[in-house]
C-alpha cells in the first residue's frame, strides 16, 4: 500500500532563514507526489508536484522539492522564509499507478518568527 | 485548472439532523472527490463521485451516512446524515480535470454539530 510520512509535525523558523519540511513515502510503483499548503481558514493550494519528470521540482512562492527514489523522500525546501509562509503543509501521494485517489500525510505546521 | 465553490461555507447544526453540502466547478470534470478534515487532522478521502456511476466509498464511510449525488459534470452534493458531534469537521470537494495530475480543492465547508 502507498503511504506518506511527514517527519515533523511542527517546524518553527526565523524570517529569512531556510525552511525544510521532510516527507518520506512508501510505494510499490513510481508514484506522483505533491505538496499542498493550507493557510488558516483557507482551502488547499498546490505548491508543486512530481510526476516522473525532473527530480528537482520548482513550485510557487520560491518552494522546491527533490524526489530521491533511493531514499524514498520528497523533502520541501525554501531558502528564505517569509511571514506569509506560516501555514499547514501536506505531503501527498497517489494511491495507485493509474489512480487519482490521494493519500495525505499528517501535515506539518510552519510558524515563522519575526 | 479549475475553480471550485462550496456551499455553505460553514454551518452549525443540531445532532440528529442532516446537512447537504454543494460543490460547483467552473468546468466539466469526470472525477470529483469528497474529503473530511477533522479538527487538527489531515484529510481523509470519503468517496469518489464520478458522473454516470455510483459513488465509491472508502473504508469506514458508508452511503447511508454520507449519500452523494453527481447529477452532471459540474456539480455534486454530499449529505452528512443523522449528525453527531463527531461529524464536526471541514468537508472539502476536489476535482481532477483531464490532463492534470493534481487535484484542485474547494474552499471547504466547516461543520459544527452541537
Amino acid at each position: 500500500a502507498q503511504s506518506v510520512t511527514q517527519l515533523d509535525s511542527h517546524v518553527s523558523v526565523s524570517e529569512g532563514t531556510p525552511v525544510l519540511l521532510r516527507c518520506n513515502y512508501s510505494s510499490s510503483y513510481s508514484p506522483s507526489l505533491f505538496w499542498y499548503v493550507q493557510h488558516p481558514n483557507k482551502g488547499l493550494q498546490l505548491l508543486l508536484k512530481y510526476t516522473s519528470a525532473a527530480t528537482l521540482v520548482k513550485g510557487i512562492n520560491g518552494f522546491e522539492a527533490e524526489f530521491k527514489k533511493s531514499e524514498t523522500s520528497f523533502h520541501l525546501t525554501k531558502p528564505s522564509a517569509h511571514m506569509s509562509d506560516a501555514a499547514e503543509y501536506f505531503c501527498v501521494v497517489t494511491l495507485g499507478s493509474n489512480d487519482y485517489k490521494l493519500s495525505f500525510g499528517a501535515g506539518t505546521t510552519v510558524t515563522v518568527r519575526a | 485548472s479549475a475553480v471550485i465553490s462550496q456551499k455553505p461555507s460553514r454551518d452549525i447544526c443540531q445532532r440528529g439532523t442532516s446537512l447537504t453540502i454543494q460543490c460547483q466547478v467552473d468546468s466539466q470534470v469526470t472525477m470529483m472527490f469528497w474529503y473530511r478534515q477533522q479538527p487538527g487532522q489531515s484529510l481523509t478521502l470519503i468517496a469518489t463521485a464520478n458522473q454516470g456511476s455510483e459513488a465509491t466509498y472508502e473504508s469506514g464511510f458508508v452511503i447511508d451516512k454520507f449519500p452523494i449525488s453527481r447529477p452532471n459534470l459540474t456539480f455534486s452534493t454530499l449529505t452528512v446524515s443523522n449528525m453527531s458531534p463527531e461529524d464536526s469537521s471541514i468537508y472539502l470537494c476536489s476535482v481532477a480535470p483531464q490532463g492534470y495530475n493534481e487535484q484542485f480543492f474547494g474552499p471547504g465547508t466547516r461543520l459544527t454539530v452541537l
